[in-house]
C-alpha cells in the first residue's frame, strides 16, 4: 500500500500571501488530521477530517482551515501568511477503530 | 501549558542495552497513549500505544507502561540497537478516541551508540 502522501515537499510564501497544502491518505483510511511542526511548540493538532466533515478542531485561528474531499484527500489552507506559519506541516491519516496515525512526510512552509 | 511532556531532550544508550525513555502528563482527560518515532525528513511512525485500562502493552522490543495514579508513561526498548536511533514523541489522545485529537511531547532524541 502507498503511504500517505504530501504536496509540495517545500514551498516559500510572502506574508500575506494563502497558501493550500494536499494531502492523499493511505487507501480506505477515512480520516485525516493536520499537523504543525516548530521547533519552539513541537507537534500541535491542527484539525481532524471524517467523511469530508471537521471532527476535531485544535487552537489555531480562523485563517488556518481544511476541506476533505469523496475520496479522503484533504487540503488545508492558510491565509494572510505570518512569519510565524513558517513551519512544518504534516498530514496523518487512520483507520477508525485502529490505533494510530500514519504520517506522510511533511510540507515544509518558509514564510519571508 | 504543556499537557504532555518529555523532560529529557536527548538520551544516549550502548547497543545492547536498555533505553527508557519517559513522558509526563497532566491532562486527566487523555486515556489512550502513543508512541511514535521521527527519523529526519519522514514523518512520525507509530509504534505503539496503551489504553488508560491497561499498565503494559508489548510489541517485539518495544514496552510500553502507564501509571495513571502518577500521570506518567514510559517506553522501553530491549535491545537497544544503533537503528532505534531517532525522536521519540509521546502522544495522548483524550477521552473517547484513540486516533484524533492528539497532544504531543516535545520528543527525546535517541542516541544508541554501536
Amino acid at each position: 500500500k502507498a503511504g500517505v502522501t504530501q504536496t509540495p515537499r517545500y514551498l516559500i510564501k510572502t506574508r500575506g500571501q494563502q497558501v493550500t497544502l494536499s494531502c492523499s491518505p493511505i487507501s480506505g483510511h477515512r480520516s485525516v488530521s493536520w499537523y504543525q511542526q516548530t521547533p519552539g511548540q513541537g507537534l500541535q493538532f491542527l484539525f481532524e477530517y471524517f467523511s469530508e466533515t471537521q471532527r476535531n478542531k485544535g487552537n489555531f485561528p480562523g485563517r488556518f482551515s481544511g476541506r476533505q474531499f469523496s475520496n479522503s484527500r484533504s487540503e488545508m489552507n492558510v491565509s494572510t501568511l505570518e512569519l510565524g506559519d513558517s513551519a512544518l506541516y504534516l498530514c496523518a491519516s487512520s483507520l477508525e477503530g485502529r490505533p494510530g496515525q500514519y504520517f506522510g512526510p511533511g510540507t515544509r512552509l518558509l514564510v519571508l | 501549558d504543556q499537557q504532555v511532556k518529555q523532560n529529557s531532550p536527548s538520551l544516549s544508550v550502548q547497543e545492547g542495552r536498555i533505553s527508557i525513555l519517559n513522558c509526563d502528563y497532566t491532562n486527566s482527560m487523555f486515556d489512550y497513549f502513543l508512541w511514535y518515532k521521527k527519523y529526519p525528513a519522514e514523518g512520525p511512525t507509530f509504534l505503539i500505544s496503551i489504553s488508560s485500562i491497561k499498565d503494559k502493552n508489548e510489541d517485539g522490543r518495544f514496552t510500553v507502561f502507564l501509571n495513571k495514579s502518577a500521570k506518567h508513561l514510559s517506553l522501553h526498548i530491549v535491545p537497544s540497537q544503533p537503528g532505534d536511533s531517532a525522536v521519540y514523541f509521546c502522544a495522548a489522545s483524550p477521552t473517547g478516541g484513540s486516533n484524533y485529537k492528539l497532544t504531543f511531547g516535545k520528543g527525546t532524541l535517541l542516541t544508541v551508540n554501536p
